[in-house]
C-alpha cells in the first residue's frame, strides 16, 4: 500500500508570503495529524482530524495557520502570512481506526519549509 | 502525557545487540509504551508498543519492567540502517469526549550511532 505522501518536499518562501502544504494519508485512514519540528527542537503536535472534522487543534500556534480536510481525504495546511519562525519540517501522519486503542501512526517524510 | 527520560545518545557496533532504555516513573495504568524512530531525512516510523507484557515483532523487542516504570527497546542485531533517533512515548487510551486521543508527545529521543 502507498504510504503517507506530502507535497512539496521542500519550499522556500519569503516572509509575508503564503504557502500551502498538502498531505495525502494512507487510503482508508480516518485519522490525520499534522506535526512540525522547528529550529532543532522537538517534534510538536499541531492538530488532529477525524475524517473531515477537527478533533484536536490545541497545537496550532496562531491564526496564521489554517488546516483543512475537505471530504475527509487529503489535507492542506496553509500558512498566511509566513514568518521566519515558521521555518522547519512539517510532518503529516495518519492512522487507521478511530476507536482502535493504539493504532500506530504512519508518517510522511515531511515538507521542509524555509522562510527567508 | 506522562514524561519519559532517555539517554541523549548511544553507540553500537554492527551485528551486535542494542538495548535502548527508557524511564517513565510517572506512567499511569492506562498508558501504553510506544517506540518510534526517525531515520535521517525521513518522518518518524513506528517500531513497537506494549502495555505490561514483553512484546516482539519483526523489527525489535520491548521489555517492560514489572512495575512499568521503565522499559527497554532491544534491537537484536544492529545494522547500519538502524542508525536513527529513537523515541519512547507514553500514549494514553482514548477517552470518550477527550481531545488527547491519538496525539503523540515526542521528547528528545536517543540518537543511536551504529559503527561498521
Amino acid at each position: 500500500e502507498a504510504g503517507v505522501t506530502q507535497f512539496p518536499s521542500h519550499s522556500v518562501i519569503e516572509k509575508g508570503q503564503t504557502v500551502t502544504l498538502r498531505c495525502d494519508p494512507i487510503s482508508g485512514h480516518d485519522n490525520l495529524y499534522w506535526y512540525r519540528r522547528v529550529m532543532g527542537k522537538e517534534i510538536k503536535f499541531l492538530l488532529h482530524f477525524v475524517k473531515e472534522s477537527k478533533q484536536d487543534e490545541s497545537g496550532m500556534p496562531n491564526n496564521r495557520f489554517l488546516a483543512e480536510r475537505t471530504g475527509g481525504t487529503y489535507s492542506t495546511l496553509k500558512v498566511q502570512p509566513a514568518e521566519l519562525e515558521d521555518s522547519g519540517v512539517y510532518f503529516c501522519a495518519s492512522s487507521q481506526v478511530v476507536s482502535a486503542r493504539n493504532s500506530p501512526l504512519h508518517f510522511g517524510n515531511g515538507t521542509r519549509l524555509t522562510v527567508t | 502525557d506522562a514524561k519519559t527520560t532517555q539517554p541523549n545518545s548511544m553507540e553500537s557496533n554492527e551485528e551486535e545487540p542494542v538495548h535502548l532504555p527508557c524511564n517513565h516513573s510517572t506512567i499511569s495504568g492506562t498508558d501504553y509504551i510506544h517506540w518510534y524512530r526517525q531515520l535521517p531525512s525521513q518522518g518518524p516510523e513506528y517500531v513497537i508498543h506494549g502495555l505490561t507484557s514483553n512484546v516482539n515483532n519483526r523489527m525489535a523487542s520491548l521489555a517492560i519492567a514489572e512495575d512499568r516504570k521503565s522499559s527497554t527497546l532491544i534491537l537484536h542485531r544492529a545494522t547500519l540502517r538502524d542508525a536513527a533517533v529513537y523515541y519512547c512515548i507514553l500514549r494514553d487510551r482514548p477517552r470518550a469526549g477527550g481531545t488527547s486521543y491519538g496525539k503523540l508527545t515526542f521528547g528528545q529521543g536517543t540518537i543511536l550511532t551504529v559503527h561498521p
